[in-house]
């Protein structure tokens, strides 16, 4: 079956443009997770959705940072007013949410670079 | 101290020889034990969870010291498509998110 989607694949912008990056999880799975990977650097978590709602946003770095997800589905991740520090890998995951596993599945991520 | 510490590598390992990674972890409520994997500019693809009383799949052995707070990964007979970062993840009880280390590059010399 389908896989965890994530468009766009790379995105290049401007210091101080936002920007939004899209993910489109397995189909059926109630649990999505949003990471960020610098160069050379260890996944670093950024927020968790449970259905709609985010009961954990702990990992954002700051306000100009926000996610959504609809229909229980597609998310997006919004990144307001771009800085180069910003610049990373954003990688998505989902999973369906029983206590069987904890395994997350990812997506291929979207490169940012921020210039 | 980082919540996950990973030996950063690089292991470079002829092929056919076994290698070890150890992984330590700070927070003793820590619940759940990964071994992922990622491929150079790829996503991390879950290569084995970890249990209590060690687990094995193929040629690769994890192991778990809940006393001392490390996680293992052996890998024997090795090939070259092992070639690539090895993350040690966490998860703590009550808690959704992942915790990875920055990983363990390894490459499988012909």
């Amino acid at each position: 079956g389908a896989g965890v989607s994530q468009s766009p694949s790379n995105k290049v912008t401007e210091k101080g443009k936002d920007v939004e990056l899209r993910c489109d999880p397995i189909s059926g799975h109630t649990a999505l997770y949003w990471y960020r990977q610098r160069l050379g650097q260890g996944l670093e978590f950024l927020i968790y959705f449970q259905g709609n709602s985010a009961p954990d946003k702990s990992g954002l770095p700051s306000d100009r940072f926000s996610a959504e997800r609809t229909g229980e589905s597609v998310s997006t991740l919004t990144i307001q007013r771009t800085q180069q520090e910003d610049s990373a890998v954003y990688l998505c995951a989902s999973r369906f949410r029983d206590r069987s596993s904890y395994e997350q599945y990812f997506g291929p991520g979207t490169r940012l670079t921020v210039t | 101290r980082k919540e996950v510490e990973q030996d950063p590598g690089p292991f470079n390992v002829p092929e056919g020889a076994t290698v070890a990674f150890n992984c330590t972890y700070s927070n003793s409520a820590s619940q759940s034990f990964f071994w992922y994997r990622q491929d150079c500019r790829k996503e991390p693809k879950l290569l084995m969870s970890v249990y209590s009383s060690g687990n094995e799949d193929g040629r690769f052995t994890a192991q778990l010291n809940r006393a001392s707070q490390y996680i293992s990964l052996l890998i024997r007979d090795s090939k070259l498509s092992d070639s690539a970062t090895y993350l040690c993840v966490v998860n703590w009880a009550g808690n959704e998110k992942l915790t990875f280390g920055t990983g363990t590059r390894l490459t499988i010399i012909p």
